[in-house]
């Protein structure tokens, strides 16, 4: 079942503003992972935040994690027109049956207008 | 990094018609693979986790004699859809993992039009 639920679908900016896409879980968590999907291609691994950590960079990516609230929150600074695609948000637990699986959000569609 | 290669990208074909994707892990070896399915404008659905050596577990609602997953080495895996109909049509991702609690990396997808 999916337990990622990104928040806004879709964001609309124009290029040099910041963008900021919320994902909220139900569940106990080992990481989260953020990923990037261009229209009609696989997915980019981009960050993933373990459950003891509170914030994440890599370069113009900020991740945030608030176990209390199972929330996380990406932000994307200074946006470029190549920014647009799908991000999706992924927990990753251990299942009732001990594996560990990945469950994806439904996304948030961002466009970054030049 | 970690380099996933899924192929075919694009298939056309008549129902009835069974269809095999491949997908290949370059630079790494993976005992576990994953096959998702996306529908337009939808997430990801996990279908079947593959086992290098074992049968691979699938999801519940997802028919394993329908969807043939054959995980034969460290650095392939197949999912076979049989008789493929209509309904089939879909975008199909795999993706490859080094290690528990470890990133996935996907290949490019494929995407499957069943006419």
């Amino acid at each position: 079942s999916q337990q990622g639920e990104e928040d806004p679908q879709a964001l609309s900016i124009q290029e040099g503003e910041n963008a900021t896409m919320n994902c909220s879980y139900k569940t106990s968590i080992n990481n989260l992972q953020w990923y990037r999907q261009n229209s009609g291609r696989g997915l980019v691994h981009l960050i993933l935040i373990r459950s003891n950590e509170r914030e994440k960079h890599s370069g113009r990516l900020r991740v945030t994690l608030d176990t209390s609230k199972k929330s996380s929150s990406l932000l994307i600074t200074a946006s470029r027109a190549a920014d647009t695609a799908s991000y999706f948000c992924a927990t990753g637990a251990y299942s009732g049956a001990g594996s560990y699986q990945l469950t994806f959000g439904k996304g948030t569609k961002l466009s970054v207008i030049p | 990094g970690a380099v996933v290669s899924q192929h075919p990208s694009r298939v056309i074909c008549k129902s009835g018609t069974s269809v095999k994707i491949e997908c290949r892990s370059l630079d790494f070896q993976a005992t576990t693979m994953f096959w998702y399915r996306q529908f337009p404008k939808q997430s990801l659905m996990l279908m079947a986790t593959s086992n290098e050596g074992s049968k691979a577990t699938y999801e519940q609602g997802v028919e394993k004699d329908k969807f043939l997953i054959n995980h034969a080495s460290l650095t392939l895996s197949t999912l076979t859809v049989t008789s493929a109909h209509p309904e089939d049509s879909s975008f199909y991702i795999c993706s490859a993992r080094v290690g528990i609690g470890q990133p996935q990396h996907f290949g490019d997808g494929t995407r499957l039009s069943i006419l």
